[in-house]
């Protein structure tokens, strides 16, 4: 079945230091790519997402690029602060019997470290 | 003024026992999702209405039954607990499925003793 791969696991990093996450999916009609943080004891919460026309976008300390060829996506937060702390979801969004649904990632737990 | 919200936030059982989760969505959104969060942090789609109707069904075992009344709500019925259906479950909604933002619940935590 589809897929979407998620790399690193946990990642710690010093507090001002950049954070980079990334994804692959499988499925190449794949158009929309969120990314969810989520917060001890919280549901996800929608930090940035991407369609598959657009290569970057950014939101102040974050970004997100796309590369469809490969079919990978990354997200980029900048400056990290201790509050960065979460785990979080990459997803592509897959067509089934003419129904779109999320495919998330595996998830990855990051500690910035004070 | 809590978009999406959930009740109970924690559910311990006994096996064998049946419970329901409800979830209300006050966004105007037309499409609710149910999701299985297991101890390793899997997200995993269960079910999907719109508008009242089941338009996602994954491989779900048929203990657990999703209910619609209304565009409004989504409630989770689970028949005949076991061991591994201990997990968090969420409810979400968005405007339209697959292709836009979805807005989560706070979660329900299910523990099956």
């Amino acid at each position: 079945g589809e897929n979407v791969e998620q790399h690193p696991s946990t990642l710690s990093v010093q507090e001002g230091d950049s954070a980079v996450i990334k994804c692959t999916y499988s499925d190449s009609a794949s158009n929309y790519f969120p990314w969810y943080k989520q917060e001890l004891g919280k549901g996800p919460q929608l930090i940035i997402d991407i369609r598959s026309n657009v290569g970057e976008k950014k939101d102040q300390r974050i970004a997100v690029t796309l590369n469809k060829t490969a079919k990978h996506f990354s997200l980029h937060i900048t400056e990290t602060q201790p509050e960065d702390s979460a785990v979080y979801f990459c997803a592509a969004n897959h067509i089934s019997a003419g129904t779109y649904k999320y495919i998330f990632g595996t998830g990855t737990r990051l500690k910035v470290l004070a | 003024d809590t978009a999406v919200s959930q009740t109970p936030k924690y559910l311990v059982t006994q096996m064998g026992n049946d419970k329901s989760i409800k979830c209300e969505q006050n966004l105007g959104h037309d499409t609710m999702y149910w999701y299985k969060q297991d101890s390793k942090k899997f997200l995993k789609i269960m079910f999907s209405y719109n508008n009242k109707e089941l338009i996602i069904n994954e491989t779900v075992p048929n203990r657990f039954s999703p209910k619609s009344p209304d565009k409004a709500h989504l409630n989770l019925h689970i028949n005949s607990l076991e061991l591994g259906d201990s997990a968090v479950y969420f409810c979400a909604s968005s405007q339209a499925s697959g292709s836009s933002e979805q807005f989560f619940g706070p979660g329900t935590r299910l523990t099956v003793l």
